[in-house]
């Protein structure tokens, strides 16, 4: 099992470009989640997923898009990238039963927005 | 509202002395508590959880931790430190999301630990 795999580890973006951040879980779990992590912050939910199809916002949703077409992809889509949106990115997922409540997070994909 | 506190954000020991590493959280509903551990540049590691049962949780790498739901606190623990426990731990709480069978994990701001020999 790889657990949750995210892609790139590292990216620069300028002002006004997009970028696809890549999630990926094989543990076929239902639910997956997308947190961000500002400097000596905790981490904010941005979006989540009970399931491919169905996705909702989380916190910190503007400027931010999702979708969930298999079980296993939970691509986060960056539109007109913004210097605010420099952050550590991180992808989770979780089972769909009373151990949902804890979540499995990927290695996270540092962005940097000039 | 639900959050977390966790009361300080550097705590420096030597190594081989023991360590808490303190968090309070509030939360109107039944909690599930956890500790993470993020050592530099990787991610979220999962130390122990409180879902239910006994107060006293034990994880990995012999932290334990104990819930009290008098004083709403998750303290970590360690009774001796060593050089790779310099890390970055985040204690959380796992709380439903409205109208959904998923949950969010709130996360307190972080206590560095840092190991001096």
């Amino acid at each position: 099992n790889a657990g949750v795999t995210q892609t790139p580890k590292f990216r620069i973006l300028k002002i006004g470009q997009s970028m696809t951040l890549q999630c990926t879980q094989d543990m076929n779990h239902n639910y997956m989640y997308w947190y961000r992590q500002d400097p000596g912050m905790g981490l904010k939910l941005i979006y989540y997923s009970v399931g491919a199809g169905i996705t909702d916002k989380g916190e910190v949703p503007n400027g931010y898009n999702v979708s969930r077409s298999t079980t296993e992809d939970f691509p986060l889509r960056l539109e007109l990238a913004a210097p605010s949106q420099t952050s550590v990115y991180f992808c989770a997922s979780s089972y769909r039963d009373a151990s949902s409540y804890e979540q499995y997070f990927g290695p996270g994909t540092r962005l940097t927005v000039t | 509202a639900q959050s977390v506190t966790q009361l300080d954000s550097q705590v420096p020991v030597f190594e081989e002395a023991p360590v808490e590493l303190r968090c309070n959280y509030s939360s109107s509903v039944s909690v599930y508590l956890f500790w993470y551990v993020q050592y530099p540049n990787q991610g979220l590691q999962l130390l122990l959880k409180y879902l239910s049962g006994s107060t006293l949780v034990k994880g990995i790498n012999g932290f334990e931790a104990e819930f009290n739901k008098s004083q709403t606190s998750f303290h970590l623990r360690k009774p001796s430190v060593h050089i790779s426990d310099t890390a970055e731990y985040f204690c959380a709480v796992s709380v439903p999301l409205p109208y959904s069978s998923a949950s969010k994990i709130i996360f307190g701001s972080g206590t560095r630990l840092s190991i001096r020999p």
